[in-house]
């Protein structure tokens, strides 16, 4: 129930395609599902978040699809760029106690070719 | 900015040897992570804090204790360091209550092998 479904693993894209990873949960208690990317050598950094209330977020070339009936999200890189080159994390979020605990899904490693 | 650091990025220990991962971060964060990463695995919670002195198990807390003697470092200790414990060890912190407490910020990691 605290898991977090990531797929796919890899990705290669061509430069200028759009980049799609999906993301599932279970548990209706996440209430913010932000998405991190981590360059080599790198911690993780926030990418876009979204809030379950919203179905779409957009922020430049990345957009957060949100679909709650179905309890699932994608991200999706338009015009990818080989400085996209990354591994990315969905993840899902509550609060518990007096911490918002993370659950991460396990990464997907996206090449775009130039 | 927020500035997460981490004291080594490299580190290599013998089987058995006390280890001691130390993290540092400058906004003045309520909350402090450890994560370990692995590959096909993700991120997955060590132990966490949401103040000086308190701290509380993540997902996989065997064979790691914490130390948050100050708000702004959190030490991560390996007490007999094992082999299965090689990975990337990555510290991250938030800022506490309200609506953008939910960010993390991580620091660059400590690539940690034991042999």
């Amino acid at each position: 129930q605290q898991q977090v479904k990531q797929s796919p693993q890899s990705l290669i894209v061509q430069k200028g395609g759009i980049s799609i990873i999906n993301c599932a949960y279970e548990n209706t208690a996440f209430d913010y599902f932000p998405w991190y990317q981590q360059f080599p050598g790198k911690g993780p950094a926030l990418l876009i978040a979204i809030r379950p209330d919203v179905s779409e977020k957009k922020e430049g070339r990345f957009t957060i699809s949100f679909n709650k009936s179905a309890k699932q999200f994608s991200l999706h890189i338009m015009d990818s760029q080989p400085g996209d080159s990354a591994t990315y994390f969905c993840a899902a979020s509550m609060e518990q106690g007096r911490v918002d605990k993370i659950i991460f899904g396990k990464g997907t490693r996206l090449h775009i070719l130039p | 900015d927020v500035k997460v650091t981490q004291s080594s990025r490299y580190l290599v220990k013998r089987t058995g040897e006390k280890v001691f991962l130390e993290c540092v971060q400058d906004m003045d964060h309520e909350n402090m992570f450890w994560y370990r990463q692995d590959p096909g695995l993700g991120l997955r919670l060590i132990y966490f804090s949401y103040d000086v002195k308190m701290k509380e198990k993540g997902d996989i807390p065997e064979g790691y204790s914490v130390s948050r003697e100050k708000k702004e470092r959190f030490s991560l200790i390996l007490e007999s360091a094992s082999t299965n414990q090689t990975s990337m060890y990555l510290c991250a912190s938030s800022l506490g209550t309200g609506e953008i407490s939910y960010e993390q910020y991580f620091g660059p990691g400590t690539r940690l092998t034991v042999t």
